[in-house]
């Protein structure tokens, strides 16, 4: 079945230093691929998404590029802040059914001053 | 602004006994979802309604029932409570075919 697999964490970074946490993943076909973060004492917001095949996603000074030869969307950024500090989670919607949603099990960061 | 809006927050039980958590949003989306969420799992959908009057079963729907009482408003009911599913729970809508916006959560304790 389709399943999502992500760099294990906890991350723990200095402000400005630079961000790759890993995902791969496993699915039929074509499925869009997404990365959401969920900062403390909240729900999870949609990060960036990709649709297709080397479709980069960005937003916030994030990045992913949709990977299909690797089935990979490693979520990269630049220089993080402190603020940049929450639980960052890989997702993938089936080509088939965008309501068969799967998550990967999520990697805490840590940005210290 | 309020977006998605989930009561309780916080709530214990007993084994056995039953609850209904409550998502309303304002947005006027279509699809609305349920999904727990356990330490080193990730998110799970239980139930998901694509439009208002429907509802299907997702990877989790053992113990729970769900009604989507009209487009703002999907319901997560526990009939009988078991320490199995002690949790957080998350509601979600959304517009476009995947889950946009979250509700804080409702952490769900089961003694």
């Amino acid at each position: 079945g389709n399943s999502v697999t992500q760099m294990e964490g906890p991350v723990t970074l200095s402000e400005e230093a630079f961000l790759t946490i890993n995902c791969t993943y496993t699915a039929t076909g074509y499925p869009s691929l997404f990365w959401y973060v969920q900062y403390p004492g909240e729900g999870l917001q949609l990060l960036l998404k990709a649709t297709k095949a080397d479709d980069k996603g960005s937003n916030k000074g994030f990045e992913a590029t949709y990977r299909k030869e690797t089935t990979s969307f490693h979520l990269e950024k630049g220089s993080v802040q402190v603020s940049d500090s929450a639980v960052y989670f890989c997702a993938l919607s089936a080509a088939y059914s965008n309501n068969d949603m799967r998550f990967g099990a999520g990697t805490r960061l840590t940005v210290k001053p | 602004n309020a977006g998605v809006t989930q009561t309780p927050k916080f709530q214990v039980l007993k084994t056995g006994q039953s609850m209904t958590l409550q998502c309303a949003q304002d947005m006027n989306h279509n699809s609305m979802y349920w999904y727990r969420q356990d330490p080193g799992m990730g998110l799970r959908l239980i139930y998901y309604s694509a439009s208002e009057g429907t509802t299907d079963k997702g990877e989790v729907p053992n113990g729970y029932n769900v009604s989507r009482l009209n487009k703002r408003e999907f319901s997560l009911r526990l009939e009988s409570a078991a320490p199995s599913q002690t949790s957080v729970y998350f509601c979600a809508s959304s517009g476009r075919g995947w889950p946009q916006h979250f509700g804080d959560g409702t952490r769900l304790s089961i003694l």
